[in-house]
């Protein structure tokens, strides 16, 4: 249990376009989910906490509209960087949060998913 | 959300079982603690968590002290697949967001 995908796993992309992250949880459903950013040979940073039907909450100093998050149904949050530059190029990774009982999957921990690896040309 | 202190780097090799401490001296009383795995380029991968005493599963042991201001996982029998950052999180459960530091590199080596 407790898997969590991100589509696409890697995308190279040109200044100025958007370009739209998926992430999902798999077997299970998340009340929330976050995104983080990372940039090499450092720690994760978050970027925006998820609560699904409502709006994200953003972190100091990250734009929301630059970084716009959707987060429509129990399972699957989107991140969309929008006119990206060569700066957002990072890895960006989503986790979630299972609330529910029971199961292999532990309550309230964050599980991660594997990243995505942007490349602004 | 109680700030973690970690050894930036461990060196160890194959079969060797391996011991990181966290320090957390401002621990809450509802805080939990959790490890992380991160191999390059992946998303951290969940390892263990705990409140207080030994936790134990298929793939490390934690243990914390009664006083809760230190924690320490451990690896038995490490192996070259074990190269890894390992990340120590103190927090609340529940939908909040985790605070990561900059972890523990560890190399194994042959």
């Amino acid at each position: 249990g407790a898997v969590v995908s991100q589509h696409p796993s890697w995308v190279i992309c040109k200044s100025g376009t958007s370009v739209k992250i998926e992430c999902r949880s798999l077997d299970f459903q998340a009340t929330t989910m976050f995104w983080y950013r990372q940039f090499p040979k450092q720690s994760l940073m978050l970027m925006a906490t998820s609560n699904e039907g409502s709006k994200a909450t953003y972190e100091q100093g990250v734009e929301k509209d630059k970084f716009l998050i959707n987060h429509a149904s129990l399972t699957l949050s989107t991140l969309t960087v929008t006119s990206a530059h060569p700066e957002d190029s990072s890895f960006y990774i989503c986790s979630a949060t299972f609330s529910g009982q029971g199961g292999r999957v532990h309550t309230d921990t964050q599980y991660f998913g594997p990243g995505t690896r942007l490349t602004v040309l | 959300l109680a700030k973690t202190t970690q050894p930036i780097s461990m060196d160890s090799y194959e079969g060797q079982e391996v011991n990181i401490t966290c320090s957390h001296n401002n621990i809450a009383t509802n805080d939990y603690i959790t490890w992380y795995q991160q191999f390059p380029s992946q998303g951290p991968r969940f390892i263990i968590q705990g409140y207080k005493t030994k936790v134990t599963n298929e793939v490390a042991s934690l243990f914390i002290p009664a006083d809760r201001k230190s924690s320490t996982l451990s690896l038995p029998r490490v192996s070259l697949s074990d190269t890894a950052v390992y990340y120590c999180l103190v927090g609340p459960m529940g939908r909040r967001a985790l605070t990561f530091g900059s972890g523990t590199r560890l190399q194994v080596q042959p």
